[in-house]
This record gives structure tokens, sequence and C-alpha cells, in this order.
């Protein structure tokens, strides 16, 4: 069974610009969730998305969104690019929501850095 | 402030010695998830807890979830450089949360 396929892997932009990252969850997963990990705050959760709906939602800005697609697959959009957005982002995946006592598979990230 | 705070923070370990690396939450927790990261890699599912005074096993890494359920530990027998990474603990919470501990970052010298 394949893994959670996060792209691309490594992403270079600058302020003001906006990305786009993708996720493919495990086949059967309907949970994707989305963190930012930095070295000064950890492991940190945006937002998770189930059955293509929004379930919950961290305390990031409005620049990050997400979707989900009726595939499952996700993606998430940071948009006006700041310095402080330079991270590694990780999708999750699992059969049910996140916090149904399934766990949450995770992906390699995609590392995003901003000059 | 952290929900889950893990101890030690970072631990140095010469290969084959035993260590205990915690998980402590101040409200009970539903579901206790044990992590391992390499850096820059993502996070690979170790051990999963959900009931009180559980305990569970792979290879030489147990993990024990306290009968409070607000208390994990993991413990890792005769560590090998394989070992290496860093440690999270996950746990839900009331309020669809989900929570991460700090993280313990693990150095084996061979």
């Amino acid at each position: 069974k394949a893994g959670v396929t996060q792209t691309p892997r490594y992403l270079i932009k600058t302020r003001g610009q906006q990305v786009t990252l993708s996720c493919s969850p495990i086949s059967g997963h309907r949970s994707v969730s989305w963190y930012q990990q930095t070295p000064g705050q950890g492991l940190q959760f945006l937002f998770e998305y189930f059955s293509e709906t929004q379930r919950n939602k961290g305390n990031f800005p409005g620049r990050f969104s997400g979707r989900q697609f009726s595939n499952s697959r996700s993606e998430m959009n940071v948009s006006t690019l700041e310095l402080g957005d330079s991270a590694l982002y990780l999708c999750a995946s699992s059969q049910g929501p996140r916090t149904s006592n399934q766990p949450q598979h995770f992906g390699d990230g995609t590392r995003l850095s901003i000059l | 402030s952290q929900e889950l705070e893990q101890s030690p923070q970072s631990l140095i370990v010469q290969e084959g010695k035993n260590l205990t690396i915690n998980c402590t939450s101040s409200k009970t927790l539903y579901g206790l998830y044990w992590y391992k990261q390499k850096y820059g890699e993502g996070l690979i599912f170790l051990m999963m807890l959900q009931k009180g005074g559980e305990e569970k096993s792979h290879e030489k890494i147990t993990a024990k979830l306290d009968e409070k359920k607000q208390q994990s530990s993991l413990h890792i027998t005769a560590s090998q450089p394989s070992h290496a990474g860093i440690y999270l603990c996950g746990a839900g919470a009331t309020g669809n949360q989900f929570y991460f501990g700090t993280g313990t970052s693990l150095t084996v010298i061979p």
C-alpha cells in the first residue's frame, strides 16, 4: 500500500508570492491534516479535511487555506508569502477523523524556503 | 503553553544503553501516539495506546500509558544507532483537538 505522498519535496519562493502544496493520502483514508513544523515552534496544526469538508482549523492567518477533492487528495495554498513561512509542511492522513483514535500517517513533507 | 510536555528535551546515550522518554499532560488523554522523525523527514508512526495501564512493545521499544491516562513513557532497550532521531508524542483531547509534544532528540553514539 502506497504511503502518503507530498509534492513537491522542496520549494523556493520569494516574499509576496503564493504557493500550492499537494498531498495524496493513503488509499481509503478520508481525513487529511496539514501541519507546519519549524525549529522554534515545533509541530503546529494548520487544518484538517474530512470528506471534502474542513473539520478543524488551527491558529493561522487567512493566507493559509486548503481544500480536499472527492478522491481525498488535498492541496494547501499560502498566499502573500512571508519570510516566517519558511518551514517543513507535513501532511497526514487517517481513515477516520484525526481524533477518532486512529493513527495519522505522515508524508515526508514539503520543505518551503522563502527568500 | 504546551499541552504535552516531553522530557528530556535531548538525550545522548552510548550504544547498548537503555533509555526512557516521558510525555506528560495536565489533562486526560484520549489516545496516545508515539512517532519517530528523522531530520527533515515525515513522522513514522510507532505505537498507539488507548487504555489506562496499557503497554505495547515493538522490537526493542516499549510504550506505557499510566492508569490516569495523563502520562506515557517510551522505553528503548539496548539502544542502537538506528534508534537515533526525534521522538514525538501526540494525543487527542476534548473539543476535537489533537496535540503533539515538544519532541525529544535522541543521539546514539556507536
